[in-house]
């Protein structure tokens, strides 16, 4: 079963307002990674996360890796409507060949 | 560096026809993801391939459904027999290494009529 979770699957949100999304894991990861996809695109990588308790900053994007390993977030400061797509997050479950495994994705939409 | 090329871009079968994607990773990675993705919804994992060798294949229809990875020339995902329900995209990706940073390729819109 699903074992990279994103919940919810769709966020509305303000021009100008932060967004934070989650990314929870039922085990252990390797590392974490984020991925943005636009609509009718690809998805692109944004991010890696290796280190518990790991924190990345990108302008204005912060990605955090928990203590524990077992979750992460992604928290977009003052959105754009450049910011419309769905994030991904993909973790490499520990011990599992070294796939990535995709959460389902939260699709955000800004209003101008 | 040319990044990660699928092709064809989109590809409309008839029910029972076979459909075959090709992906060619960017040079110098050894390691292909095939992921499937209906609209709105994830990226589902499908295979992975480590230069002529399935590594997991564990999303992969066990019926209808083949990955290779020569050693010389793209992957290809085949499908046999399409039925309506394999309509979706598919894409491919690449990494230098096993669970590094993945170069996702355009995909492939396949679309049974």
């Amino acid at each position: 079963g699903q074992q990279v979770m994103q919940i919810p699957q769709y966020q509305h949100v303000q021009e100008g307002e932060d967004f934070t999304t989650y990314c929870n894991s039922s085990t252990t990861l390797s590392n974490i990674q984020w991925y943005k996809q636009r609509p009718g695109g690809h998805p692109v990588f944004l991010i890696q996360l290796v280190k518990s308790g790991e924190v990345k900053k990108q302008k204005r994007l912060t990605f955090q890796f928990g203590e524990a390993k077992k979750n992460s977030s992604l928290h977009i400061t003052a959105t754009q409507t450049t910011d419309v797509g769905t994030y991904f997050c993909a973790g490499e479950i520990a011990g599992a060949n070294s796939k990535l495994t995709f959460g389902k994705g939260i699709t955000l939409s800004v209003r101008p | 560096n040319a990044g990660v090329m699928q092709n064809p871009r989109h590809l409309v079968r008839r029910r029972g026809q076979e459909a075959r994607l090709r992906c060619s990773p960017m040079k110098g990675h050894s390691h292909v993801y095939w992921y499937r993705q209906l609209p709105e919804e994830g990226l589902k994992f499908m295979v992975y391939l480590q230069k002529e060798n399935i590594i997991d294949e564990s999303g992969m229809p066990k019926e209808r459904f083949s990955a290779e990875f020569p050693k010389e020339g793209p992957s290809i995902l085949r499908i046999q027999q399409v039925v309506r329900g394999d309509s979706a995209a598919y894409f491919c990706a690449s990494s230098l290494a096993a669970a590094t940073e993945a170069f996702f390729g355009q995909g492939t819109r396949l679309t049974v009529v």
